[in-house]
């Protein structure tokens, strides 16, 4: 079945350090690839995505690369903020079929 | 435009107890989603209509939980009786096209005592 593998949390960074969430993932086909992000008191945000091997979806200064050869998505961004703090989903879903996201991993940015 | 709206957002009930969590998707979206989210995990789907009609229930514990959305728009998930390991986040999603473009409630955070 599919799956998602995130890096455990949580990650405590101070201000303008440059972050890494790692993400795996298990699937049959060509599934497309997620990051939400949940911020404290709030529903979850779809923050970026990618649909197909070697897209790159980014937004809000943060980006990730859909590997196939490595199964992976991480999530990059160069220089975090102290409202970048929440707790950040990866996930996946294969064409018709529902989401399955990975456990989360807590962000803390430091000022 | 209004998001995805739940209520109650914080619950608290002794074990045994009935609960009803209510939702209200963005008007015009006709697929909506209950899913639980235990503590540090992420979301897993618990039934996923499209209008009125349950096209995937698989993974809701039909013993004790029960859907309705009538006339395809609000929605209400219900637990009776509540079990301690029912303690957890209640989240409703609503989409137009498809799951890729789900938008989520606030949730509903149920404590079982």
């Amino acid at each position: 079945g599919n799956s998602v593998t995130q890096m455990e949390g949580p990650v405590t960074l101070s201000e303008e350090a440059f972050l890494t969430i790692n993400c795996t993932y298990t699937a049959t086909g060509y599934p497309s690839l997620f990051w939400y992000v949940q911020y404290p008191g709030e529903g979850l945000q779809l923050l970026l995505k990618a649909t197909k091997a070697d897209d790159k979806g980014s937004n809000k200064g943060f980006e990730a690369t859909y590997r196939k050869e490595t199964t992976s998505f991480h999530l990059e961004k160069g220089s975090v903020q102290v409202s970048d703090s929440a707790v950040y989903f990866c996930a996946l879903a294969n064409y018709g079929q529902n989401f399955v996201f990975g456990p989360g991993t807590r962000l803390s940015v430091l000022p | 435009e209004a998001g995805v709206v739940q209520s109650p957002r914080y619950k608290i009930i002794e074990k045994k107890q009935p609960v009803a969590f209510w939702c209200n998707p963005i008007s015009g979206h006709n697929t909506l989603y209950w899913y639980r989210q235990n503590l540090g995990q992420g979301p897993e789907l618990l039934i996923r209509y499209e209008n009125e009609e349950a096209v995937d229930d698989s993974q809701l514990p039909k013993d004790r939980f029960s859907a309705e959305r009538l006339k395809g728009v609000d929605s209400t998930l219900k637990i009776q009786p509540a079990e301690l390991g029912d303690s957890a986040v209640y989240l409703c999603a609503s989409s137009s096209t498809g799951p890729e473009t789900q938008y989520f409630g606030p949730g509903t955070r149920l404590l079982v005592l």
